[in-house]
């Protein structure tokens, strides 16, 4: 299955805001709003910081929002912070085929 | 709390098979739709099958049909991941998950499956 598209790397200063992007096709993120995000960090399971496009679960911090415009999804993480370094990942439902799929990933860096 | 231990991985031959198991804990397991999910280590998410909360339910990503099956045992809070006809590219860290709106709130923390000769 096509993977959704992820930039490979995004990197920003402390407290400043990265945007990471998530494009796929009008038969999942075009079409469904059951896009969510994920973080890694490295040895660690992955962590579910948004889903249904903007909704953070209870616990995770207001630093980070989602958007959804067309085909692409978007993250933003903002008041960049050094714990925020790890891989993030997008993941779309789809209608038809494999239901689910996952960003090909974006490692973000903290400088 | 949510628990989800997989286990089960190990080093299996190509060609052979292996069976992992989730054991669920702190929530109501027959309640949740369950998915297995893998990563090749320094790689990316792969979606693998979920399976509704009576199992009644089953789906599989279309490269895993046919030679990996879904199953639970909702009396064991259990979900497990039968996987034939293994191939070098079978190997990473699989993954369960409780699933809600087609999202995937709680994961274990993976069991590694190494297919090698």
């Amino acid at each position: 299955q096509s993977a959704l598209t992820q930039p490979a790397s995004v990197s920003g200063s402390p407290g400043q805001s990265i945007t990471i992007s998530c494009t796929g096709t009008k038969s999942d993120i075009g079409n469904y709003n059951y896009v969510s995000w994920y973080q890694q960090h490295p040895g660690a399971a992955p962590k579910l910081i948004i889903s249904e496009v903007s909704n953070r679960p209870s616990g995770v911090s207001d630093r980070f929002s989602g958007s959804k415009s067309g085909n692409t999804a978007s993250l933003t993480i903002s008041g960049l912070q050094a714990e925020d370094e790890a891989d993030y990942y997008c993941s779309s439902y789809r209608s038809s085929g494999t239901l689910y799929v996952f960003g090909t990933g974006t490692k973000v860096t903290v400088l | 709390q949510v628990q989800l231990v997989e286990s089960g991985g190990g080093l299996v031959k190509p060609g052979g098979s292996l069976r992992l198991s989730c054991a669920a804990s702190g929530f109501t397991f027959s309640d949740f739709y369950m998915s297995w999910i893998r990563q090749v280590p320094g790689k990316g998410l792969e979606w693998i099958s979920f399976i509704s909360n009576n199992g009644n339910t089953i789906d599989y990503a279309d490269s895993m049909k046919g030679r990996f099956t879904i199953s639970r045992d909702n009396s064991k809070n259990s979900l497990y991941l039968e996987m034939n006809s293994l191939r070098v590219e079978d190997t990473a860290v699989y993954y369960c998950a409780r699933m809600r709106y087609r999202n995937f709130p709680y994961w274990g923390q993976g069991t590694l499956v190494t297919v090698s000769s």
